[in-house]
């Protein structure tokens, strides 16, 4: 089984909003990756969770929140979004191996919509 | 710097017609290559690993080939099925959690 699931999969919410994106794998990785995706673009790396701390960001605003509660959960809080972070949201999971290649599965995706 | 480019943008193909797409790369050490399908809206569905020069998988119509600088995504008689933005990502060693994709071919097979 190499499914990641994301919650909800579509998300309208106004600027002084406070949400919430989740996502869950139980593969047993160890490793949790954020996604943002605009259209006809291929995906743009946030964050990177590795044994449930945060090992990269990329220099994300903070209006975006990351969490790893454990190692089959990762979340992403959203505050005072703004128009341009419309876009798709994408999960990633991986086995954090250390030398070979380490393939990333990718949950559906979360759509957002911010007005 | 590392970088991925993957050729052509996008590509035209009647059912049955085959072809392939290219992804070149440039990176400090390949730990893997890795090949993506993605529908509108939907998550990169994985197809392929690959790290070694001379390797090939295949999958159904879809066959993957890497060497030292490309890897090719050969599809054989495609259906209108088969028609998504296929995506190729490399990981260099040293730097595990990090994947540099491609922009993506995005592929239209007519019936």
């Amino acid at each position: 089984d190499t499914e990641v699931t994301q919650t909800p999969k579509h998300l309208v919410m106004g600027m002084t909003n406070k949400k919430s994106l989740k996502c869950e794998q139980h593969m047993g990785h160890r490793a949790m990756y954020w996604y943002k995706q605009k259209a006809k673009k291929p995906p743009e790396l946030m964050f990177v969770y590795s044994y449930e701390k945060l090992s990269i960001n990329e220099s994300v605003p903070s209006r975006f929140s990351p969490e790893c509660p454990n190692s089959s959960l990762l979340n992403l809080h959203l505050h005072a979004l703004q128009p341009e972070d419309s876009a798709l949201y994408l999960c990633a999971s991986s086995q954090a191996r250390d030398r070979a290649p380490d393939t990333q599965y990718f949950g559906p995706g979360t759509r957002l919509t911010v007005l | 710097e590392d970088q991925v480019t993957q050729s052509p943008e996008a590509l035209r193909l009647q059912e049955g017609e085959s072809s392939s797409l290219n992804c070149s790369y440039t990176v400090s050490g390949l730990r893997g290559l890795f090949w993506y399908r993605q529908d509108p809206g939907k998550g990169p569905e994985f197809l392929f690993t690959l790290y070694s020069a001379g390797e090939e998988k295949e999958k159904e119509r879809l066959k993957a080939t890497l060497t030292k600088k490309e890897s090719f995504l050969h599809i054989t008689a495609p259906k209108p099925e088969d028609s998504a933005t296929y995506l190729c990502a490399v990981q260099a060693r040293g730097n595990f959690n990090k994947f540099y994709f491609g922009s993506g071919t995005k592929l239209n097979v007519k019936p």
